[in-house]
């Protein structure tokens, strides 16, 4: 089974940028893995951000951009806010089956 | 406007069979533009796709799970379901309901927890 790989944990400080990563076992992120992120906030439901590497809802704030980036999918965060402290879970589309990530820990400090 | 809501027992003994129920406002289940989906949290972990039905049938499902796992739609009811057997201490979780499409998993219930314990 495909292994989705993310970075456990990422600290930023107020107003900068960053961004995050997911990996597949199976090789290159393509848009073909219609890469989904999904952001969860302690004792909270998840909200999905963005779907298919770019698309943002109506709902996701204009700082979250996605991207593919050196055979990963990408979610960058510009200008963060305080409020973005959560975390993500990348989500790929395996052919059948959609695999999580093991997700990342976003700390804003 | 969308919304899905858990139901189902929030405790079971270990063998027993879990049926969780997803009611749904807001969309038809008989839609053919969208498909719907169970997702699992176990506590301090992370989330884990359980599987995916269409409205017409053709569940697809987690490897790791696929022996145990069931999903169906009721649509006179505009619910949809899952049943997990011979359950584990290992399920116990989160569990919660999501509307998906192709490409997306676009909106989620808020969640229902499930221990098993003996």
């Amino acid at each position: 089974q495909t292994v989705v790989t993310q970075e456990p944990s990422v600290t930023v400080s107020p107003g900068g940028t960053v961004t995050l990563t997911c990996a597949s076992s199976t090789g290159p992120v393509t848009s073909d893995h219609y890469p989904n992120w999904v952001q969860q906030k302690p004792g909270q439901a998840p909200r999905s951000l963005m779907y298919s590497v770019s698309n943002r809802y109506s709902w996701t704030p204009a700082r979250f951009s996605g991207s593919l980036l050196g055979g990963k999918a990408a979610l960058t965060l510009s200008g963060v806010q305080p409020e973005d402290e959560a975390d993500y879970y990348c989500l790929l589309y395996s052919g059948g089956p959609w695999v999580f990530g093991g997700g990342t820990k976003l700390t804003v400090l | 406007q969308v919304q899905l809501q858990e139901s189902g027992p929030g405790r079971l003994k270990p063998s027993q069979t879990l049926s969780l129920t997803c009611s749904v406002s807001g969309v038809s289940t008989s839609s053919g533009d969208y498909y719907w989906t169970w997702v699992r949290q176990a506590p301090g972990r992370g989330l884990e796709w359980i599987g995916s039905i269409y409205y017409s049938g053709f569940p697809e499902y987690n490897p790791s799970l696929e022996s145990r796992v069931s999903l169906s739609v009721d649509t006179s009811k505009n619910q949809f379901s899952l049943t997990l057997t011979s359950v584990t201490a290992a399920d116990t979780a989160v569990y919660y309901c999501a509307r998906s499409t192709v490409t997306t998993l676009n909106y989620w219930g808020q969640g229902t927890l499930v221990t098993v314990s003996s």
